[in-house]
């Protein structure tokens, strides 16, 4: 009954270091997406993927790369982290069919020094 | 470009009293699906309520209902008799369909607390 898990829970990084985001649903769920939260910001989509090995680009793409090579996973790559994307990292994914809800991951804390 | 608007950014109550949280969006698509997400302390995020455009029927869930009118653009969220458990920051989101199928779009939230 794991749902959509992510991996680290919590991260520490130096600017300039890289480092990838796991996600992982065990619903056999086509779409899956990437969003960070940041105080009074609400949900920002990052990147999104509407099936295994396609990507597409959210609402604040840049300085993150997204690979879906199996259906189940979509890794959220940050290959130089700056300070700026010191944020909550969450995981969803949700059916095809228009309009389904998305379950989320419990979130990766990121902080970048 | 869709936009969600939750003007409310913090809101707090006492105990047994009724909120509403406004939710304002904008799309130039005539399908597309308007949610409710909750996010308690916890910091996780739980689905609370689908709607899509064509059905403006309220619905009402035990204390909680939902008021969607499409002529003002509006999806909000009545919590009726409110208690300290509901409080948490809760999310209005709209989805596309069609070729952006996937792209959801998050208001940033309005904080609820409840006060014994």
């Amino acid at each position: 009954n794991a749902g959509v898990t992510q991996t680290p829970k919590f991260r520490v990084l130096k600017t300039g270091q890289s480092m990838t985001l796991l996600c992982a649903q065990d619903m056999n769920h086509e779409y899956m997406y990437w969003y960070r939260q940041d105080p009074g910001m609400g949900l920002r989509l990052i990147h999104y993927s509407v099936g295994e090995g396609t990507t597409a680009k959210g609402e604040v793409p840049d300085g993150y790369n997204v690979s879906r090579l199996k259906k189940q996973n979509f890794l959220l790559g940050l290959e130089s982290a700056a300070p700026s994307q010191t944020s909550v990292y969450f995981c969803a994914s949700s059916r095809a069919q228009g309009g389904q809800p998305q379950h989320f991951g419990d979130g990766t804390r990121l902080s970048i020094l | 470009a869709q936009k969600v608007t939750q003007a409310q950014t913090e809101i707090s109550v006492v105990e047994k009293e009724d909120v509403t949280l406004d939710c304002v969006y904008e799309t130039r698509d005539t399908t597309y699906y308007l949610f409710w997400y909750k996010q308690p302390p916890s910091g996780e995020l739980v689905f609370l309520i689908r709607r899509n455009s064509f059905d403006e029927q309220n619905e009402i869930s035990g204390r909680y209902s939902w008021n969607f009118q499409k002529s003002t653009s509006s999806f909000n969220f009545t919590i009726t008799a409110s208690q300290v458990v509901d409080s948490a920051v809760y999310f209005c989101a709209l989805s596309e369909v069609g070729t952006n199928a996937g792209k959801s779009t998050f208001g940033d939230g309005t904080t609820l607390t409840v006060k014994p």
